[in-house]
């Protein structure tokens, strides 16, 4: 069965310390991995889209990385803005249009300064 | 806004009520999708319209009925709903490749008494 585990399920850090979140995968063939970042009371809003083993991605203070079951989003020096739930999906079908996804519990994110 | 515009943003229904949920998107995005989101789940997939067509009905209950009248225009309908349907539904929009991800409405908070 396909499936997305996250970890920490919740993470607190000081402002400029910087950590890790983890996505871990099950899924025949990866044809995607997406991260996503949430705001309380708004939805996903897109970060990046990783497809195959070794691929990195940045953005700011974030950098997502990807091995063959595993996805790791860095965050770097974060500051307070940066608190929210991360959430990792990957892709588990493919359609003429459009793909559907499966997600991950997702890592709340809390910085304080 | 993200592009992807979702009423109402709150809803209160008893069981017997009959009601609808929006969503639109003028992104030129081919596929559509409904996503539920609990306190401590993942998001879980309930529909995927692919080019105006449903590809995916992901064993949700006929209580819930999707209407896509066309590649802009998503709908929910509801009718007889339970107290465990109350959850964040949320309407998500992607390019033909979903190589880009989704993009999400903000969500309809819904809250059934």
């Amino acid at each position: 069965e396909d499936q997305v585990t996250q970890s920490p399920e919740a993470l607190r850090l000081q402002e400029g310390e910087s950590s890790s979140l983890n996505c871990s995968y099950t899924v025949s063939g990866l044809r995607g991995l997406f991260w996503y970042r949430q705001d309380p009371g708004k939805g996903p809003e897109f970060l990046f889209t990783l497809y195959s083993a070794g691929e990195e991605k940045e953005k700011e203070r974030l950098k997502a990385t990807l091995t063959k079951k595993e996805s790791f989003l860095h965050i770097t020096a974060p500051k307070p803005e940066d608190s929210a739930t991360y959430l990792c999906a990957v892709i588990y079908m493919e359609y003429q249009a459009g793909t559907a996804l499966i997600f991950g519990k997702g890592t709340t994110l809390s910085v304080s300064s | 806004e993200t592009g992807v515009t979702q009423t109402p943003r709150h809803l209160v229904m008893g069981m017997t009520n009959k009601k609808s949920l929006k969503c639109e998107q003028h992104l030129g995005h081919n596929a559509m999708y409904w996503y539920k989101q609990s306190a401590k789940k993942p998001l879980e997939l309930m529909f995927v319209y692919s080019l105006e067509e449903r590809v995916e009905n992901n064993s949700v209950p006929s209580r819930f009925s999707p209407e896509c009248p066309n590649s802009s225009h998503l709908f929910l309908h509801l009718h007889t709903l339970q107290p465990e349907d109350s959850a964040l539904y949320l309407c998500a929009s992607s390019q033909e490749s979903g190589a880009y991800g989704y993009t999400f409405g903000s969500g309809t908070r819904l809250t059934v008494v």
